[in-house]
């Protein structure tokens, strides 16, 4: 049972180019969350996803930044016109879903950005 | 919204000697409490966890303890291993959110030979 996969491990861009992150879920997930993590910080939450629907991006930049969960496929996280302070390590969590309680939030191993 | 303090941020003891983490949060609705290990260029692995209704869990050399009253929560590592070393985050969540998580700031912890 493969954990929560994310690609690219590693991703370099040039500052105006996009970047695009994936998620797939654990294996009968159906809740993802992108967190990003600033070095030597914690990690901040940024957008909750369920398929097909973002139920809460509260967390989420007004500007540039986009996520999308379709019906087939993995999560993905859009990062437009990259600049030198969206050099982060972003993380994708998934759990159950289970509405009536919080249940444990698997992450993967991150994508790290690096605007250049 | 739910704020999440972390103590300390650093943390270096001897192997087998014990170490403790401490973290508060400010909304009194949170009712699930995780604790994640991250080592270097990893992403964080949730390794115990605990919940509104409960005030202590323990599983082999970890546990936590939970204080509603006071908004408090903490882990415990017993007889520290040189494996033990990384960054611990506690974090909060309420009832309703989903698994939508407010972590602490981590705490490095170095269990020194």
């Amino acid at each position: 049972n493969a954990g929560v996969m994310q690609n690219p491990r590693h991703l370099v861009r040039r500052r105006g180019q996009e970047a695009r992150l994936r998620c797939s879920p654990m294996k009968g997930h159906s809740h993802v969350y992108w967190y990003r993590q600033l070095p030597e910080e914690g990690l901040k939450f940024m957008v909750y996803l369920q398929k097909e629907n973002i139920i809460d991006e509260s967390g989420m930049p007004k500007e540039r930044f986009s996520a999308e969960f379709p019906k087939e496929g993995p999560s993905i996280l859009r990062i437009q016109q990259v600049v030198r302070g969206d050099s982060a390590a972003y993380f994708c969590a998934s759990s159950v879903s289970r509405q009536a309680t919080n249940t444990e939030a698997f992450f993967g191993q991150g994508t790290r950005l690096t605007v250049v | 919204g739910e704020n999440v303090e972390q103590h300390p941020s650093t943390l270096s003891v001897q192997e087998g000697d014990s170490a403790v983490i401490k973290c508060t949060y400010s909304d009194s609705a949170s009712n699930y409490f995780p604790w994640y290990k991250q080592e270097l260029g990893k992403g964080p692995q949730l390794i115990i966890d605990i919940r509104s209704n409960v005030g202590e869990k323990k599983d082999q050399r970890i546990a936590v303890t939970l204080n509603k009253t006071a908004k408090h929560f903490s882990l415990h590592i017993t007889e520290t291993q040189p494996e033990d070393s990384a960054v611990y985050f506690c974090a909060a969540s309420i009832p309703g959110g989903g698994n939508k998580l407010t972590f602490g700031t981590g705490t490095q912890l170095k269990v020194e030979l």
